[in-house]
């Protein structure tokens, strides 16, 4: 089975804090994909990286950079020095599967995070 | 280049009536899938199309089923509506066939079952 925890239910920080999200996966395939999607309260998805399970490196995109360790099962995210328009859900979803089922991507809960000035 | 647009934005039904939502995809992209996303389940895959079929589906009643035409839109249809139906549904769609690409979400459809 396929499952993403993602135990930071809500998070508060002051703006120019840096803040990680966290995000814990599980499944049996050798082959899948984690992503990281930002929900603004305008509700549409916003993708904001994909890795898949054979690329460990770790990613860095301006503020944005994720942590990806197979050994932990975790694929975390961080934004340094946070700012107010950084507040929105953030998911993190899992994917795996087989060419001849089909592939399902299974969301976390989210994370709220709201950046106060 | 224009984004996924779903329509209705806003729908309210009644329970035992049916309902279809519609969505268009981005110029080009031939997958299309849909999610559920609720307060209590949190976002939940529904089912992914691709060039007119059913990819992949999730772990919903049959109630819930969808279609793709031969444009890539997408319609999805809930019969015999229950009040935990209500939920925002998002379509997303890719270029290519499979959950696993980077998907575009559309502002999604809130329906109210009352």
């Amino acid at each position: 089975a396929q499952k993403v925890t993602q135990a930071q239910t809500e998070i508060s920080v002051v703006e120019k804090e840096d803040v990680t999200l966290d995000c814990v996966y599980e499944t049996r395939d050798t082959t899948y994909y984690l992503f990281w999607y930002k929900q603004p309260p305008s509700g549409e998805l916003v993708f904001l990286i994909r890795r898949n399970s054979f690329d460990e490196q770790n990613e860095i995109s301006g503020r944005y950079s994720w942590n990806f360790q197979k050994s932990t099962s975790s694929f975390n995210f961080t934004i340094t020095a946070s700012q107010v328009v950084d507040s929105a859900v953030y998911f993190c979803a899992l994917c795996s599967g087989h060419s001849n089922s089909g592939y399902a991507l299974n969301f976390g809960k989210g994370t709220s995070l709201l950046v106060t000035p | 280049k224009a984004g996924v647009t779903q329509t209705p934005r806003y729908l309210i039904k009644t329970r035992g009536q049916q309902v279809t939502l519609s969505c268009s995809p981005i110029s080009g992209h031939r997958s299309v899938s849909w999610y559920q996303q609720t307060p209590g389940q949190g976002l939940q895959f529904l089912f992914e199309y691709f060039s007119e079929t059913q990819r992949n589906k999730g772990n919903f009643p049959g109630r819930f089923s969808g279609r793709q035409f031969s444009n890539s839109r997408s319609e999805m249809n809930v019969s015999t509506l229950e009040l935990g139906d209500s939920a925002l549904y998002l379509c997303a769609s890719s270029l290519g066939e499979g959950t696993y690409n980077e998907q575009f979400f559309g502002p999604g459809t809130r329906l109210t079952v009352l």
